[in-house]
């Protein structure tokens, strides 16, 4: 089945670096890719969608300078945060349309960003 | 625009019990419904989905039953298991509403005890 592999699982950094999230679909090409932020014990809040060779589409409230979105090619992804600060702490999530004739979505195993 | 509302709390109980999380959902065209599940620090597997009305997902002993009439998408399992203790998710995708993404609920946290 489709598989969204998502990297790294786990990322500490100090307040002000930036952190880099990979997400890349291993044998389906993703036109779509969704970037999620979940806070705990709370459900999945959409991001942005990011659109394969062209710009992301955020969503409202969002900080698009903070939170920057590549998708350089089919089959990757990347959601760079910027300048992190201890409140970017959360648990981000990729997601990509795996069967658009079914309406399939997959989800990357997500990656835990503490910022201290 | 498209929602999905999902029963409130925590849902404890008892290995070998009946488990059911209401899921209601409004959308302005004919969407797919999901039930997602998320594991403790993991992401999403999908658990089961319905594309059109009277449709019936299941999988692992689930299942959801796509009520148009009523907008609804209960899951239900006849006898849990303690593996089966993790956060519930109901969601939906309306292509007709001019998007892919997908509409989530606000998840509910299953404790199942032995």
């Amino acid at each position: 089945g489709a598989v969204v592999s998502q990297h790294p699982s786990r990322v500490i950094c100090k307040s002000g670096t930036s952190v880099k999230i990979e997400c890349r679909s291993l044998d389906f090409q993703a036109t779509t890719m969704f970037w999620y932020r979940q806070f705990p014990k709370q459900s999945l809040m959409l991001m942005a969608t990011s659109n394969e060779g062209s710009k992301a589409t955020y969503e409202q409230g969002v900080e698009k300078d903070k939170f920057l979105i590549n998708h350089a090619s089919l089959t990757l992804s990347t959601l760079t945060v910027t300048s992190a600060h201890p409140e970017d702490s959360s648990f981000y999530i990729c997601s990509a349309r795996s069967d658009p004739s079914n309406y399939g979505y997959t989800f990357g195993s997500g990656t835990r960003l503490t910022v201290v | 625009g498209d929602s999905v509302t999902q029963m409130e709390g925590p849902v404890t109980l008892s290995e070998e019990a009946f488990l059911t999380i209401n899921c209601t959902y409004t959308a302005t065209g004919y969407p797919s419904l999901f039930w997602y599940v998320q594991y403790p620090g993991e992401g999403l597997q999908l658990l089961l989905k319905a594309t059109k009305a009277d449709d019936k997902g299941s999988n692992k002993g689930f299942e959801a039953t796509y009520r148009k009439e009523t907008t609804s998408f209960h899951l239900e399992k006849g006898s849990v298991q303690v593996s089966d203790s993790a956060v519930y998710f109901c969601a939906l995708s309306d292509p007709l509403g001019g998007n892919n993404r997908l509409a989530f609920g606000k998840g509910n946290q299953v404790v199942v005890i032995p």
